[in-house]
């Protein structure tokens, strides 16, 4: 199946500081990326959803100053936790479509641990 | 908008057994996806099976089948001859024409030696 790649897997940071994820699709162009948070023991919640060379479209309840998505080519999509807070700490996973696709590959994930 | 209710927060079977995953979802759509999925403690994202609403034949993979009840609105997992390597969460999902994935709470799967 097509590959997701998400980096960094694991990141550390102090409180204010910003994060950037990076989700890249390896063998074919995303033209939509979806961003997900996961808490412990619980649910994939939608974030946003990202297509290429637009503005994503944020979930109802999410910060869209406080998690900047980009998506700039049919490969690279990044998610920013800017002014990150110990609430941010959190599993993010995110996920792409290609055209004419009914399916979804989903990046390894990625653990942010806010201090 | 789409829900997933998946009714199991937890579930257990013993080795060699068969085990039963319940998902309902609601929708006012005529065509679209159903999916499972499986995270195992590695937090990755695994497709167990898939089924297109437009499709009558219940989706079958190897040990795993899904009992699809489109007018219920109900797509269970079926899981025969149950491995440990099955313990995992298990997760229902649901996808339209837009693509975006959303997702049941998840049940929790332990396979018993």
């Amino acid at each position: 199946g097509a590959v997701v790649s998400q980096h960094p897997s694991r990141v550390i940071c102090k409180s204010g500081t910003s994060v950037k994820i990076e989700c890249r699709s390896l063998d074919f162009q995303a033209t939509t990326m979806f961003w997900y948070r996961q808490f412990p023991k619980k649910s994939l919640m939608l974030m946003a959803t990202s297509n290429e060379g637009s503005k994503a479209t944020y979930e109802q309840g999410v910060e869209k100053d406080k998690f900047l998505i980009n998506h700039a080519s049919l490969t690279l999509s990044t998610l920013t936790v800017t002014s990150a807070h110990p609430e941010d700490s959190s599993f993010y996973i995110c996920s792409a479509t290609g055209a004419n696709t009914g399916e979804l590959f989903f990046g390894e994930g990625s653990r942010l641990t806010v201090l | 908008a789409q829900t997933v209710t998946q009714s199991q927060p937890e579930m257990s079977v013993q080795e060699a057994e068969t085990v039963t995953l319940s998902c309902t979802y609601d929708t006012s759509e005529n065509n679209y996806y159903l999916f499972w999925y499986k995270q195992p403690p590695s937090r990755q994202m695994i497709l167990v099976i898939r089924q297109e609403a437009y499709k009558q034949q219940n989706a079958t993979e190897n040990r795993f089948s899904v009992n699809f009840q489109k007018a219920a609105k109900s797509f269970s997992l079926k899981i025969s001859d149950s491995q440990l390597g099955d313990t995992a969460m298990y997760f229902c999902a649901f996808m339209k024409h837009d693509r975006v994935m959303r997702f049941g709470a998840g049940t929790r799967l332990t396979v018993k030696p």
